[in-house]
């Protein structure tokens, strides 16, 4: 069985400092890991996807996330973060030993950026 | 191009009464996902299907659940009757093809409260 852990309900970060949130997965097969963005009183935006191409993923709003096997990990980064980056971050994986097309999402971080 | 769309928007209701949620995919996608969303229980996967037909609805809570699909173009979820525990924010979305890496693509969800 498939599933995500998400280290951190709360991240705060000052305007213009790195952004690490973190996902660790638990899966029996090679994983599809992706990561969503929630602003409030909105659906959830895909910000990226690691589908077994390069480790190093690159998204949308300047966000990139690394695969990284052997720690079974798929971190969310940003060099420098910004106001607008204010929302909940949420990774999920899906993979084939799972029920099919499901996603397993993980808890949820909510990341607030401080001015 | 236009994306998941869901109605209503918000809904406020009593206890017994009849709710149906309404959802239109993207056009072309050919899974379609209800979702559930509470700050307890985070996002829990209610029911999909795939091209039209239910595939695995084991996260339907209760019988007081039901959810049709009755063209590629338009879902609904109906709660009869309602109950205060219902009150929520559902969330549908839709995905395209057979990849287990395609994203899925989420509405902005209706907030229901059930007083």
């Amino acid at each position: 069985a498939q599933s995500v852990t998400q280290l951190g309900s709360h991240v705060s970060v000052s305007e213009g400092a790195l952004v690490l949130l973190r996902c660790n997965y638990s899966s029996s097969v090679p994983p599809y890991l992706f990561w969503y963005v929630q602003y409030p009183n909105q659906g959830l935006q895909l910000l990226l996807k690691y589908t077994s191409a390069a480790t190093l993923v690159k998204g949308i709003n300047g966000f990139e996330a690394e695969f990284k096997k052997s720690e079974t990990s798929f971190h969310l980064t940003k060099p420098s973060a910004h106001m607008s980056d204010a929302a909940e971050y949420f990774c999920a994986v899906s993979d084939l030993g799972g029920s099919a097309r499901q996603l397993t999402f993980g808890s949820g971080t909510q990341l607030t950026v401080l001015p | 191009d236009a994306g998941v769309i869901q109605s209503p928007r918000h809904e406020v209701t009593e206890m017994g009464q009849e709710v149906t949620l309404r959802c239109k995919p993207i056009s072309g996608h050919d899974y379609l996902f209800w979702y559930r969303q509470t700050m307890m229980r985070g996002l829990e996967l209610l029911i999909y299907f795939n091209n039209n037909v239910p595939i695995d609805d084991s996260g339907m809570p209760e019988d007081r659940f039901s959810a049709k699909m009755p063209n590629a173009s338009f879902s609904t979820l109906k709660i009869q009757p309602s109950e205060p525990r219902d009150s929520a924010v559902y969330f549908c979305a839709s995905s395209l093809g057979a990849g287990f890496g395609q994203p899925q693509h989420f509405g902005d969800g209706t907030r229901l409260s059930i007083l």
